[in-house]
């Protein structure tokens, strides 16, 4: 049974960076094909893909938030992180965590809503 | 402005038939890359629905149903339910995009 949950702060000051934490059961992110992705959805807007890494290491990122962006993995714990610099109060969304299954994302975390305001 | 076009709304009564479109271009869905739909319920995460373009995940029922042909795909819900009720959301690769996937910007399901 494959599990995500996202954790974090759920209030971040503009221009602060945001760190989120993705924890999985189920799977492991060294079996090849294997995936993690991060995905957010403003308050009553569309999904946006943010971010993507693969069990090789290999990383890809939303053209239009690459330069604000890092994912990375600690496979031993069954976590990936995203890190997003500069909030802004237009970054207020709710962060999805996903299992990528070589093409769709398969299994989704509940979600956690981070709210970018002095 | 997303790549994937969708329509905002779409509604039915029940036990009708409903379509979704989903037009991209010729660096995404033209390009033969797989199309996804997802559906999500009022204050759930997104759930997966069609992988694909045409595939139903164990546990989703036959009365959902996808295609794709040229640079556009469709959802098909037929014997519409209440509990149907929901966003909907296509999502594919962009190849334009230095390797991007792209979602649609949704369609809001209304049961009559």
């Amino acid at each position: 049974q494959i599990t995500l949950k996202e954790s974090g702060p759920t209030l971040v000051k503009p221009t602060q960076t945001l760190t989120l934490t993705c924890t999985f059961s189920g799977f492991s992110l060294s079996t090849s094909g294997v995936g993690v992705g991060w995905i957010r959805q403003p308050p009553g807007k569309a999904l946006e893909w943010l971010a993507l890494i693969y069990w090789d290491d290999d990383k890809r990122y939303s053209p239009s938030l690459k330069s604000r962006l890092t994912i990375t993995k600690d496979t031993s714990k069954n976590q990936v992180v995203l890190t997003m610099t500069n909030m802004d109060p237009v970054d207020t969304a709710t962060y999805y965590c996903a299992h990528y299954g070589s093409g769709p994302f398969d299994y989704w975390g509940q979600g956690t809503l981070v709210t970018v305001s002095s | 402005q997303s790549v994937l076009t969708q329509p905002p709304s779409v509604s039915g009564a029940p036990g009708q038939r409903v379509t979704i479109s989903c037009t991209g271009s010729s660096s995404n869905i033209g390009a033969g890359y797989d199309v996804h739909w997802y559906q999500q319920l009022p204050g759930t995460a997104p759930k997966l629905l069609i992988y694909g373009n045409s595939n139903r995940p164990s546990g989703v029922p036959d009365r959902f149903s996808g295609s794709k042909s040229g640079t556009s795909a469709s959802l098909a819900i037929t014997g519409l339910q209440a509990e149907d009720e929901a966003d909907y959301y296509c999502q594919s690769y962009d190849s334009s995009l230095s390797g991007s996937l792209v979602f649609g910007g949704g369609t809001k399901l209304t049961v009559l």
